[in-house]
């Protein structure tokens, strides 16, 4: 299927597991993201990344791991998972950066995790 | 960091009313998109929008960002139109690529 989908859409983990969140876009977009959403805080940036093995810290980096080894797959890992993680995840992609030429951003349906 | 602020935070509206979101930002930006989020959590791009003025449909933005605010207006609403409607800027210093999001506007649309 075209778009951008993200798997699992809905997990329930305990705390200090190690917690794989999936994100796969099929319009070869150079950029990709991570949003987290929580009540009273809108989205904020997790990670991003401008192509293929190029990642970078967003606003709320700490306790996640990104990688990028191919320019379809943005896959997030919390490496040891805390009760304050509980959130919705929004991957995202766009195709251009923000400098010329159109950075419309197109979001996944999200994850919702709950950590115990 | 750059700064977004959304208002107001919460609007109800009969149908049929027309209704204007305002987005203040702190700083410069190259990029500013608004967002509308469905009651199921879906994130849809309404408008790509860093200056100027844009319709589509009953929906408009305008964005002047000499003035560092962008303003979204909905016109004959629907209760289809309720939900969270979100901002996003990106400023140059970040090559625009990385969109910080206000804490949105919630509508609600009554019959």
């Amino acid at each position: 299927d075209a778009g951008i989908t993200q798997s699992p859409r809905y997990k329930i983990t305990e705390t200090g597991r190690q917690v794989t969140l999936m994100c796969h876009q099929t319009w070869s977009h150079s950029y990709m993201f991570w949003y987290r959403q929580d009540l009273g805080h809108g989205l904020r940036l997790i990670y991003y990344s401008a192509a293929a093995d190029i990642t970078d810290k967003g606003e709320v980096p700490d306790g996640y791991v990104v990688s990028r080894s191919k320019t379809e797959n943005f896959p997030l890992t919390l490496e040891s998972a805390t009760r304050s993680q509980t959130s919705v995840y929004f991957c995202a992609s766009s195709e251009t950066s923000g400098i010329s030429g159109a950075n419309v951003l197109t979001f996944g349906a999200g994850s919702r995790l709950t950590v115990l | 960091g750059i700064q977004v602020e959304q208002s107001p935070p919460d609007l109800i509206l009969q149908e049929g009313a027309n209704s204007t979101l305002r987005c203040n930002f702190s700083d410069s930006v190259n990029n500013l998109q608004w967002f509308h989020q469905n009651p199921w959590g879906q994130l849809i791009n309404l408008f790509y929008i860093p200056s100027g003025t844009k319709q589509n449909g009953r929906l408009s933005a305008t964005t002047v960002a000499t003035e560092r605010y962008s303003l979204l207006y909905i016109s004959s609403s629907q209760t289809t139109d309720s939900g969270v409607y979100f901002c996003a800027v990106g400023s140059p210093e970040t090559s625009g690529s990385r969109l910080t999001f206000g804490e949105g506007t919630q509508l609600t649309v009554n019959p």
